[in-house]
């Protein structure tokens, strides 16, 4: 159980161009999911928290109107990178929540290797 | 405003000995949760085990257990009889209380070798 996907898993786009990723929790219904961005050797920054039928809470740092978050369903978020650059290139992981043991537990999606040329 | 810290940027062990992988934390919540993730070269987070700031005991899931001193504020993993398999980035995080997001350390990689 608790299986989140991410669609697609790697993508290459050109400079200016909007990108669009999925994350979808299969097994369960999320109310809350994260996005979070990973350079090489580096940890997770969190760059966004989705609320079903909300907007989404971005971090200080995170443009808005650049990186676009839809929460439309229980179980399907959305990240759009809109007029990517190649500065945008990045490792894009989601991650869904649930209620389990009393306590609320993250599951990550596998990523998105996202590089703009 | 919470704070983790992992010291160790590479651990090397020989495979089927023990290893310890630090990490200390810092907030003024009074409850919190801790968790550690491993993240193997594929990209993925895998969800490895969960400390709660009031449990009694130290939290055990097979061969990962963490070390849990909240005096000291530190949270170590250790994992047992390691693996070819074990290596990878391995991540502690916190969440505060109240909170829904996760803070995360630096990291660290683990080389188990034969």
């Amino acid at each position: 159980g608790a299986v989140v996907s991410q669609h697609p898993s790697w993508v290459i786009c050109k400079s200016g161009t909007s990108v669009k990723i999925e994350c979808r929790s299969l097994d369960f219904q999320a109310t809350t999911m994260f996005w979070y961005r990973q350079f090489p050797k580096q940890s997770l920054m969190l760059m966004a928290t989705s609320n079903e039928g909300s907007k989404a809470t971005y971090e200080q740092g995170v443009e808005k109107d650049k990186f676009l978050i839809n929460h439309a369903s229980l179980t399907l978020s959305t990240l759009t990178v809109t007029s990517a650059h190649p500065e945008d290139s990045s490792f894009y992981i989601c991650s869904a929540e649930v209620l389990a043991g009393g306590t609320y537990e993250q599951y990550f999606g596998p990523g998105t290797r996202l590089t703009v040329t | 405003a919470q704070k983790i810290t992992q010291t160790q940027p590479g651990m090397f062990v020989q495979e089927k000995e023990a290893v310890t992988l630090d990490c200390t934390y810092d907030t003024s919540d009074p409850s919190y949760g801790l968790f550690w993730y491993k993240q193997p070269s594929s990209g993925e987070m895998i969800f490895l085990i969960y400390q709660g700031s009031y449990d009694q005991q130290n939290a055990t899931e097979g061969r990962y257990s963490l070390n849990f001193q909240k005096a000291r504020k530190s949270a170590n993993l250790v994992i047992s009889a390691s693996q070819l398999g074990d290596s990878a980035m391995y991540f502690c995080a916190m969440r505060g209380q109240g909170a829904q997001k996760l803070v995360f350390g630096q990291g660290t990689r683990l080389t188990i070798n034969p």
